[in-house]
């Protein structure tokens, strides 16, 4: 089993629907996870951290945690076709800063 | 655009060449990572640098050599690379390594070896 897994897409989903992504980790000791963006050709780009079980809100985006069943989310409401990019899950297990990421999602978001 | 600066943003070399890539931030973070991004797949950790001191190393070919000179310059020194050493390759920082302090990335420098 992958420690960090993440549905690969494409996830299509039309302007100013809602796009849910979703990541599941194995190591629960897990105990920062993060999200980046990243577009095509460029480098990761943070987009939410979240520590403790529940929603954080930041603009368009919500992470969601369940450290319980071992799940961390991204949604993003009013989709826009700027937010077409790879979303990478990243999580921080044990000592120190070390980051596992997931495969990506691609989310495409069409007019 | 990001803090964390990466120079050069393109870079092709030979097998036999010697080149360096530079990174630069001045948040006055503590912590410093080299990571490699092959087409399609998510990065992967390389070296670390806490406190300018060499930290983390994932079992990194020799031919790849890091340098921290000081808080807010990190190298990765090339020689001898290999054609499936062609990657981005891309420098982050963190306030220190403490586990709930962000990584932000640089740029990134695209290599290709010939």
């Amino acid at each position: 089993q992958k420690e960090v897994e993440q549905n690969s897409g494409p996830l299509s989903v039309p302007e100013g629907a809602i796009a849910s992504l979703n990541c599941t980790y194995s190591d629960r000791v897990s105990q920062s996870f993060f999200w980046y963006r990243q577009y095509s050709g460029k480098s990761p780009e943070l987009i939410m951290s979240i520590y403790s079980n529940g929603d954080k809100e930041d603009g368009r985006f919500t992470a969601q945690l369940n450290k319980a069943s071992q799940y961390v989310s991204l949604l993003i409401r009013d989709s826009q076709p700027s937010d077409s990019a790879t979303y990478l899950c990243a999580l921080v297990t044990g000592g120190g800063n070390k980051l596992t990421f997931g495969t990506g999602t691609q989310l495409k978001v069409e007019l | 655009d990001t803090e964390v600066t990466q120079t050069p943003k393109h870079l092709v070399m030979g097998m036999t060449n010697k080149k360096s890539l530079k990174c630069e931030q001045h948040m006055g973070h503590r912590a410093m990572y080299w990571y490699k991004q092959k087409a399609k797949k998510p990065p992967e950790l390389m070296f670390v640098y806490s406190y300018e001191k060499l930290s983390i190393n994932e079992s990194v070919p020799s031919r790849f050599s890091p340098e921290c000179p000081n808080s807010s310059l990190l190298n990765l020194h090339l020689h001898a690379l290999q054609p499936e050493d062609s990657a981005l390759y891309l420098c982050a920082s963190s306030q220190d390594m403490d586990s709930y302090q962000p990584q932000h990335f640089g740029d990134g420098t695209r290599l290709s070896i010939l």
